[in-house]
C-alpha cells in the first residue's frame, strides 16, 4: 500500500532560521512526487514535481530534492509569508485507481 | 491557460438536507477529474476520480456521488447530508501526472 509520511507536523522557524522538510514514502514504482503549499482556506498550491532520485528543483527560497525514499524541501532564510502548510503527494501506484496519495503536512510557521 | 472553478466557498447545511457542489475546468480537454475531502486533522482523501464523460471511480464507501454530465464539469453530489459529511472539498484536475491542479475549495459544515 501507497504511504506517505511527513516530519515534523509542525515546524516554527525564526525569520531567516532555515531548516528542512522530510517526506518518506512508500511506493512500488514512483511516478512523481510533488510538493503543495496551503494556505489556511485554499486549495493546494503546486510548487514542485521530482520524478528520479538525485533530482532537484529551486523556486524562490525553496529547494525540492528526492532519494529512492524521501524528499526533502529546504527553506533557506525564511520569511513570514512562507507560512503555511506543505504538503507532499505521490501517484497511486497501481490497480488502476487515479490521483494523489497525500501526506498529512507540516504546519511551518516563520515569526518575524 | 487553464483555470479551475469551484463553488460554493461555504455552505451551511442541515443533517438530511441534499448537496450539489460543482467544478467547472477551463482551457483544456479530455482532463482526468478529482473530488478530494480534507477532515481537520487528516491528510486530503481521493473520494472520487473521473477520466471521462460518464465515468466515475469512487476510492472509499460513503454517503456520496459524482457525476461528470459534461467533458469539463464534475459535480459532487448527496441525496441526505450527514454530520460526518463535515469537511473542506477540493476539485482537481490533471492531465496525466503532468501535475495536479486544485480548486479554491468548498467549506461544508453540517449542522
Amino acid at each position: 500500500e501507497d504511504q506517505v509520511t511527513q516530519s515534523p507536523e509542525a515546524l516554527r522557524l525564526q525569520e531567516g532560521e532555515s531548516s528542512s522538510l522530510n517526506c518518506s514514502y512508500t511506493v512500488s514504482g514512483l511516478r512523481g512526487l510533488f510538493w503543495y503549499r496551503q494556505d489556511p482556506g485554499k486549495g493546494p498550491e503546486f510548487l514542485f514535481t521530482l520524478y528520479s532520485a538525485g533530482e532537484e528543483k529551486e523556486k524562490e527560497r525553496l529547494k525540492a530534492t528526492l532519494t529512492k525514499k524521501e524528499s526533502f524541501l529546504h527553506i533557506t532564510a525564511p520569511k513570514p509569508e512562507d507560512s503555511a502548510t506543505y504538503l507532499c503527494a505521490i501517484p497511486y501506484s497501481g490497480g488502476g485507481a487515479d490521483g494523489l496519495t497525500f501526506g498529512k503536512g507540516t504546519h511551518l510557521i516563520i515569526q518575524p | 491557460s487553464q483555470t479551475i472553478h469551484q463553488w460554493p466557498a461555504t455552505l451551511v447545511q442541515p443533517v438530511g438536507s441534499p448537496l450539489s457542489l460543482e467544478c467547472t475546468v477551463e482551457g483544456t480537454s479530455n482532463p482526468n477529474l478529482y473530488w478530494y475531502r480534507q477532515a481537520a486533522g487528516r491528510g486530503l482523501q481521493l473520494l472520487f476520480y473521473s477520466v471521462g464523460i460518464g465515468q466515475i471511480s469512487s476510492e472509499v464507501p460513503q454517503n456520496l456521488s459524482a457525476s461528470r454530465p459534461q467533458d469539463r464539469q464534475f459535480i459532487l453530489s448527496s441525496k441526505k447530508l450527514l454530520l460526518s459529511d463535515s469537511g473542506f472539498y477540493l476539485c482537481a484536475w490533471s492531465i496525466r501526472d503532468y501535475g495536479y491542479t486544485f480548486g479554491s475549495g468548498t467549506r461544508l459544515t453540517v449542522v
